[in-house]
């Protein structure tokens, strides 16, 4: 049974980079998006953007110019990094994976980081 | 403001029916099957309950069921129980430019 391990920096500083990883376990990269969705405190749910095995990324458009999403297939392991971070990026931040025949469906997901920013 | 609009809370007793509403536009809801819904109790990562607008994973109770019509998708729970009770967000893809969008979520009372 698929499994995804996140982790990474909770405090962070406006605008130092947030970097995320989620392990992948029990399961394979191909045939699968693997995406980072995030929530705001007492808010709702924001995909941020995904990723598949080959490096092939969409991200939301208005993060767009601030995401790099990479993989690594050899270390069964996918990451997130998001520059300039300010107040209004503070939010869990969960791993997913979906099919790529239902980009819209998360199956399994990560147990979620939750990242702060403030000065 | 979230791109797909649900109502902010919905209420019922239980065995009641409830029905959560998702409206999007043509290019998203209203063009594409891909119309999914998570529920999400407190300090949880979310569940997918129902995907492709009608489909159910397996292991989710079958009083779980979705539809859409034009624009908007909807969730219906029958019989409702006390663990239902969380919130709840649809999700569609919206095309190749801006990709997955959610709603802004329905919080779900079981009176």
């Amino acid at each position: 049974q698929v499994q995804l391990q996140q982790w990474g920096a909770g405090l962070l500083k406006p605008s130092e980079t947030l970097s995320l990883t989620c392990a992948v376990s029990g399961g394979s990269f191909s045939g699968y998006y693997w995406s980072w969705i995030r929530q705001p405190p007492g808010k709702g749910l924001e995909w941020i953007g995904e990723i598949n095995q080959s490096g092939n990324t969409n991200y939301n458009p208005p993060l767009k110019s601030r995401v790099t999403m990479s993989i690594d297939t050899s270390k069964n392991h996918f990451s997130l990094r998001l520059s300039f971070v300010t107040a209004a990026d503070t939010a869990v931040y969960y791993c997913a994976r979906s099919i790529m025949s239902s980009v819209t469906t998360f199956f399994v997901w990560g147990q979620g980081t939750l990242v702060t920013v403030s000065s | 403001q979230s791109a797909l609009t649900q109502p902010a809370s919905v209420s019922g007793s239980p065995g009641q029916s409830i029905t959560i509403s998702c409206t999007g536009t043509s290019s998203d809801v209203g063009s594409y099957d891909l119309v999914s819904w998570y529920q999400q109790h407190p300090g949880k990562a979310p569940k997918v309950m129902i995907y492709d607008v009608i489909k159910r994973p397996s292991g989710v109770s079958n009083r779980f069921s979705g539809s859409k019509s034009g624009n908007t998708a909807s969730l219906t729970i029958s019989g409702l129980q006390a663990e239902d009770e969380a919130d709840y967000y649809c999700c569609s893809y919206a095309g190749s430019s801006t990709y997955v969008v959610f709603g802004g979520g329905t919080k779900l009372t079981v009176l």
